[in-house]
């Protein structure tokens, strides 16, 4: 079965960091490329970050540029989200997401999804 | 304010059609594909249009995608309440560099 499972939320002060995993299983992990996606309580979804299938290309949104860094281990079919410099704003669910296209660069579309973890920033 | 403008509720009764709008600029949904997530309250997102109007395996073809200029539409025929849910419109922006969603459209069957 196709599935990724996203684990390392939590609640964690402003300005604190958090690292977000994403455990992925019954595909080609490699071949994928991945985002993250979040969304706050009662608001609507919010791509975060992408990532090529070798890594070598990655991409993120205003809201977390040179805050948060992506990356994978193709070796051990996870994706990872390193989050610095934490803020309130940045409370949400964060879903692993799988594009659903081969060797692509940028994102296509999305057909997997974990089933999300909740970070909380708070004091 | 989302790059791509959807309406922010649409209703229909049982039985039904209904279309959701989507709109953009030459930056996002002009010049690159759109996908259309169903998210059911409390679970994830889940994909049922991309490509502008492919379904993955699995998607019943009472729901439907389609792309004119910078808009998209998705249709949803012989509506159910099961189909209650939240739906979000998706594409790459070039000028942005980033993926952008749609701010949703909440879908209620009356």
């Amino acid at each position: 079965e196709v599935q990724v499972l996203e684990s390392g939320g939590g609640l964690v002060q402003p300005g604190g960091s958090l690292r977000l995993s994403c455990a992925a299983s019954g595909f080609s992990f490699s071949s994928y490329a991945m985002s993250w996606v979040r969304q706050a309580p009662g608001k609507g979804l919010e791509w975060v970050s992408g990532i090529s299938g070798s890594g070598g290309s990655t991409y993120f949104a205003d809201s977390v540029k040179g805050r948060f860094t992506i990356s994978r281990d193709n070796s051990k079919n996870t994706l990872y989200l390193q989050m610095n410099s934490l803020r309130a704003e940045d409370t949400a669910v964060y879903y692993c997401a799988k594009d659903v296209l081969e060797i692509r660069v940028t994102p296509f579309a999305f057909d997997i999804w974990g089933q999300g973890t909740l970070v909380t920033v708070s004091s | 304010q989302s790059v791509l403008t959807q309406p922010p509720s649409v209703s229909a009764a049982p039985g039904q059609k209904v279309t959701i709008s989507c709109s953009g600029s030459s930056s996002n949904i002009g010049n690159n594909y759109v996908s259309w997530y169903q998210q059911l309250p409390g679970t994830a997102p889940k994909l049922l249009i991309y490509d502008n109007n492919k379904r993955p395996s699995g998607i019943p073809d009472r729901f439907s995608g389609s792309k004119s200029g910078t808009s998209a539409t998705l249709g949803i025929t012989g509506l159910r309440t099961g189909d209650e849910a939240d739906y979000y419109c998706g594409t790459w922006d070039n000028i942005l560099s980033a993926w952008v969603f749609g701010g949703g459209t909440k879908l209620t069957v009356l």
